[in-house]
């Protein structure tokens, strides 16, 4: 069954801290991932897309990771800021005979303190 | 550019009662999608579109209707609410499919409630 699954659920850090969000996935065969930031009342934005071939992506102060080889995904934080207050949400799409499909993972809450 | 706009922002139905969620575009994507997103759950897709004229159902379609007229507007029919269909609905749209290539473009959701 095609799944992906993120963990933390969710997860409380101080402001400057560094963190790492990580998503594991079940999706075969895989095209692409990508990492959204959704915050409260809004709707996703892309943080990073990545391909088979790709195994790490900046955007910012974040950056992701990916292993295909394991089905593995990281979305790292650097020297968090209180707007980084968001959910984050890993999107795997897979191609198959009918086109691609896209399953969405249930998003870690981040939550920055002061 | 506007980007992706839904309508309303927030909808109180009764039992059996129909709406239509409006979603409009301004960026002339061809690939349009509505969403349900429940609480500690992944987005689920409901329809896309491809183009004006062509939908297709998602993984969750049943109790909803779509159409497509134009390039822009992707509305969301739903006929007989059901407590069910609470949720929060996202429109979104990208240049082309979901290859991953093209990045999709989320509204900012329309929160429905059934009671």
């Amino acid at each position: 069954k095609n799944q992906v699954e993120q963990s933390p659920q969710s997860l409380i850090i101080l402001e400057g801290k560094n963190c790492t969000l990580q998503c594991n996935y079940t999706v075969s065969p895989f095209s692409n991932l990508r990492w959204y930031k959704q915050d409260t009342g809004r709707g996703p934005v892309s943080l990073t897309i990545m391909t088979f071939s790709e195994n790490t992506k900046s955007n910012g102060r974040y950056t992701a990771t990916l292993d295909a080889d394991t089905k593995q995904s990281s979305l790292h934080i650097t020297a968090s800021q209180l707007s980084d207050s968001a959910s984050y949400i890993c999107v795997v799409t897979l191609r198959n005979t009918g086109g691609f499909k896209t399953i969405f993972g249930a998003g870690t809450r981040l939550f920055v303190k002061a | 550019n506007a980007g992706v706009t839904q309508t309303p922002k927030f909808r109180i139905l009764k039992i059996g009662q129909s709406m239509t969620l409006q979603c409009a575009q301004d960026m002339n994507h061809n690939y349009m999608y509505w969403y349900r997103q429940d609480p500690g759950m992944g987005l689920k897709l409901i329809y896309y579109s491809v183009g004006a004229g062509i939908t297709d159902k998602g993984e969750v379609p049943n109790g909803y209707n779509v159409s497509r007229s134009t390039t822009e507007d992707f509305p969301l029919r739903l006929e007989l609410a059901a407590p069910s269909q609470t949720s929060v609905y996202f429109c979104a749209s990208t240049r082309a499919g979901e290859s991953g290539v093209h990045e999709q473009y989320f509204g900012p959701g329309t929160r429905l409630t059934v009671t």
